[in-house]
């Protein structure tokens, strides 16, 4: 039982590249969500689904895109990389209200 | 709007001996509430939650934590610290919105243990 997976592990991007992160989670959750980690800032949701086909809008979604074709998978777009996009993003997936959330290992993006 | 305050950025203690996470929250009702630990270069794991019933929960890895409603908060412990709990605490506050149970997280306690 893999959990949730998180791909590419280190990523260095250009100003107004463009890049997909993977998410992937083998536990059949509904609930699927998108943070950054800032260095004091803890995590802040960038968007957030509630199953195939729903999305919303977190704390800070501009400049990224999400869709959630399958249950398993929920990829987060980055449309036109810019440096304030430098951060450490995790994949979290849940599920249920009342269950704790199960995070990836994150991917490390650059950009410069 | 929910917010969550964890007001020790760095802390350090001697191996064995006792700690205390503090956290305090922001949340017109009951809230969900989670503790995460964070080792160097990994994902979030969860140590504990509390949802409703028992104020204290008993977690992973010793870890407990205690809801007062009272002062709002949830603070975490471990009556005696190892050197392989040195890692960053993150509390965090579940926001039901839209059927979804948002995490609202602290800004993290990095915790130092001194052999």
């Amino acid at each position: 039982n893999a959990g949730v997976t998180q791909t590419p592990k280190f990523q260095v991007l250009k100003t107004g590249q463009s890049m997909t992160l993977q998410c992937a989670q083998d536990m059949n959750h509904e609930y699927m969500s998108w943070y950054r980690q800032d260095p004091g800032m803890g995590l802040r949701l960038i968007h957030y689904s509630v199953g195939a086909g729903i999305t919303d809008q977190g704390e800070v979604p501009n400049g990224y895109n999400v869709s959630r074709s399958t249950t398993e998978d929920f990829p987060l777009r980055l449309l036109s990389a810019a440096p304030s996009q430098t951060s450490v993003y995790f994949c979290a997936s849940n599920g249920g209200q009342s269950l704790g959330y199960t995070f990836g290992s994150g991917t490390r993006l650059t950009v410069v | 709007a929910q917010s969550v305050t964890q007001p020790d950025i760095h802390i350090t203690v001697s191996e064995g001996a006792s700690l205390e996470l503090r956290c305090n929250y922001s949340y017109g009702a009951t809230p969900y509430l989670f503790w995460y630990v964070q080792s160097p270069g990994q994902g979030l794991q969860l140590l504990l939650k509390y949802f409703s019933g028992d104020t204290l929960v008993q977690g992973i890895k010793g870890f407990e934590a205690e809801f007062k409603r009272s002062q709002s908060s949830f603070n975490l412990r471990k009556p005696s610290v190892h050197w392989s709990d040195a890692a960053e605490y993150f509390c965090a506050v579940g926001q039901i919105s839209g059927g979804y149970n948002k995490l609202i997280f602290g800004a993290g306690t990095r915790l130092a243990v001194h052999p």
